[in-house]
């Protein structure tokens, strides 16, 4: 079975610095990966996503993302946090072939930043 | 475009109540999914339905039912409410695989189960 880790569950960052958020997986088959987002009593909103192509994927809100499959990792990265970015965040695995989509979430990390 | 609708958002249960949480989708997919969410856990599949007509269990589908009403609608019935199912639930649709992929989620609803 697929699985998510996300190193820490709670992230403190200076408005300015650089942002990185961890996550590593486990898959059987060739890895669709995703993180979302979570503001404070909202839903999910998609932040980047890597199907197939280019490992290095750039996302809303000058996020990005790299896929490493030696390293079974696909950390979150962002240059210069700014306050708007506190909030939750998700990274995520997908199942299934064809038609569903079976999401595995790793536990989330929860993003502060100190002005 | 409204995309994922949930209701109610907000719902007070006593233990052995029922309820049905609704959620439709205005996107025209044909996948769609409800979750649970629990703090430190991540969010959880419970059942979902890949296209109309077919529901499968997800990782935590005990003490839930749910129906694919027909391709907007996706509803999740709690027959006999526990204080473990306290929790926020969130519905999803989603592009298929190849097509997109990617999963749009509901605002969610708080249910709490005295």
């Amino acid at each position: 079975a697929q699985s998510v880790t996300q190193l820490g569950s709670h992230v403190s960052v200076s408005e300015g610095a650089l942002v990185l958020l961890r996550c590593n997986y486990s898959s059987s088959v060739p890895p669709y990966l995703f993180w979302y987002v979570q503001y404070p009593n909202q839903g999910l909103q998609l932040l980047l996503k890597y199907t197939t192509g280019a490992t290095l994927v750039k996302g809303i809100n000058g996020f990005e993302a790299e896929f490493k499959k030696s390293e079974t990792s696909f950390h979150l990265t962002k240059p210069s946090a700014h306050m708007s970015d506190a909030a939750e965040y998700f990274c995520a695995v997908s199942e299934g072939w064809g038609g569903a989509q079976k999401l595995v979430f790793g536990q989330g990390t929860r993003l502060t930043i100190n002005p | 475009n409204a995309g994922v609708t949930q209701t109610p958002k907000f719902q007070v249960l006593k233990t052995g109540q029922s309820m049905t949480l609704q959620c439709a989708q205005d996107m025209n997919h044909n996948s769609m999914y409800w979750y649970r969410q629990d703090p430190g856990m991540g969010l959880r599949l419970i059942y979902y339905s890949a296209s109309e007509g077919t529901t499968d269990k997800g990782e935590v589908p005990n003490g839930y039912n749910v129906s694919r009403l027909n391709k907007r609608e996706f509803s999740l019935r709690l027959e006999s409410a526990a204080p473990s199912q306290t929790s926020v639930y969130f519905c999803a649709s989603s592009e298929p695989r190849g097509k997109g992929e990617t999963q749009y989620f509901g605002p969610g609803t708080r249910l709490l189960v005295l």
